[in-house]
């Protein structure tokens, strides 16, 4: 069965301490991603990785910064918290599903961390 | 970059009643289009999604259509039941990326 893990369902932090959010998968996927959730605006993407030390920004990536050392495991880190990153964090891995001509990428999420940042 | 709109941002309706949801995007290279559902406290699961060289597909009492001319597609319920209470997210993708696009949700209420 798919698994997605995040490092804490809650977290209280104060501004300008340096946070890290931790997500592993056990599916031996590429691609994850790291997404905040906020009311009325959805579900927007902060960074991505591809590949084992491989990153790329997303929509939002002001404030954030990832790692990707093991290919099971990406981190979000905020540099310097601030109030405005309070928030839902969710990670996401993606597989294949499907055989080779009908196969679309399912995204399987964590189950989030709401980040509080005081 | 892609730009998903999705409406309305809430909508409610009674227990075996349709309900439909829209959404549109801007880019026309994207050809994947998913649908996710959110619990109340629960993670986004993948309900339907559907590719831009099919029109529609269903699954028992969901079922999604695809206009590739207007940029828009759409997610349809039929006899909807007090579990199908959620946030239902619409997304884009160019595939190649295997980067989505999410809208910005709608909040669903089957009331009984």
């Amino acid at each position: 069965d798919v698994k997605v893990t995040q490092s804490s369902r809650y977290l209280v932090k104060r501004t300008g301490e340096k946070v890290f959010l931790e997500c592993v998968q056990d599916m031996d996927h590429e691609n994850m991603f790291w997404y905040r959730q906020d009311p009325g605006l959805g579900l927007r993407l902060i960074y991505f990785s591809y590949d084992v030390k491989m990153k790329e920004k997303g929509d939002i990536p002001e404030g954030y910064s990832v790692s990707r050392e093991k290919k099971e495991r990406f981190s979000l880190i905020l540099e310097s918290a601030s109030t405005n990153q309070t928030s839902m964090y969710l990670c996401a891995s993606v597989g294949r599903r499907g055989t080779e001509t009908k196969s679309s990428y399912e995204q399987y999420f964590g189950p989030g961390t709401r980040l509080t940042v005081t | 970059g892609e730009n998903v709109e999705q409406h309305p941002s809430t909508l409610s309706v009674q227990e075996g009643d349709s309900a439909v949801i829209k959404c549109t995007y801007s880019d026309s290279a994207s050809n994947y289009f998913p649908w996710y559902k959110q619990e109340l406290g629960k993670r986004p699961q993948l309900i339907i999604d559907i590719r831009s060289n099919v029109g529609e597909k269903k699954d028992q009492r969901i079922a999604v259509t695809l206009n590739k001319t207007a940029k828009h597609f759409s997610l349809h319920i039929t006899e909807t039941q007090p579990e199908d209470s959620a946030v239902y997210f619409c997304a884009a993708t160019t595939g190649s990326a295997r980067q989505l696009t999410f809208g910005s949700g709608t909040q669903l209420t089957v009331l009984p």
